[in-house]
């Protein structure tokens, strides 16, 4: 069964610094997708990795993927107030979606 | 260009009753996705619509049932409520052919009392 495993589940970080959220996931798939979420709100997509190797950056958000470790990084630089939301990584297996628990991130002054 | 629409934005209903839960695509997309997401959980799947046919289906009982129309619209229909079936309920919408996201409406918040 395809589990998706997110770490840490809860984030408090300072302004300024920088931290990664791993995702973990139990079996092969070509697509993985990062949403924030923000209290009472609905999903917002962040990024969609396709393949192996894949990097993409928006703003002070990077996210990589490495099918082979089945493993998924999400990189905060110089985190700020604004990121404080949930976020979570998802995998794609048939058009099954499979979330993780997600990560609570608490950006503080 | 509208997003996804989801209707109604709340709803409360007693344990036994049904509900029908209404969501429109974004323009263009022909594919959408139903999810359950409980207090403080992530988002569970439940199934997915695709040219009027239940394409893929999570693990959720038949009392989860649903429907898409030539328009693309969708229902998600709950039968016999539970207090567990609580959540907020979320479609997603996507072009089958196509390697971007999913993009999600804002969500119908069922209470069953």
């Amino acid at each position: 069964e395809l589990k998706v495993e997110q770490n840490p589940l809860f984030l408090s970080m300072q302004e300024g610094k920088n931290y990664t959220i791993y995702c973990n996931y139990s079996t092969t798939s070509d697509r993985l997708y990062w949403y924030r979420q923000d209290p009472g709100k609905s999903l917002e997509s962040l990024f969609v990795l396709l393949s192996n190797g894949a990097v993409k950056q928006e703003g002070r958000l990077m996210a990589s993927l490495d099918t082979k470790a089945r493993l998924s990084t999400l990189h905060i630089t110089a985190a700020v107030h604004d990121l404080s939301a949930t976020y979570f990584c998802a995998v794609d297996i048939n058009n099954d979606m499979r979330f993780g628990a997600g990560t609570r991130l608490t950006v503080k002054p | 260009d509208a997003g996804v629409t989801q209707s109604p934005t709340h709803l409360i209903k007693t344990r036994g009753q049904q509900v029908t839960l209404r969501c429109s695509p974004k323009s263009g997309h022909d594919t959408v996705s139903w999810y359950q997401q409980a207090l403080g959980q992530g988002p569970q799947f439940i199934f997915q619509y695709y040219e009027e046919e239940e394409r893929q289906r999570g693990n959720f009982p038949d009392r989860f049932s649903g429907h898409q129309f030539p328009n693309y619209s969708s229902e998600l229909n709950v039968n016999a409520l539970l207090l567990g079936d609580s959540a907020l309920y979320l479609c997603a919408s996507m072009w089958t052919s196509g390697a971007e996201t999913q993009y999600f409406g804002p969500g119908t918040r069922l209470l069953v009392l």
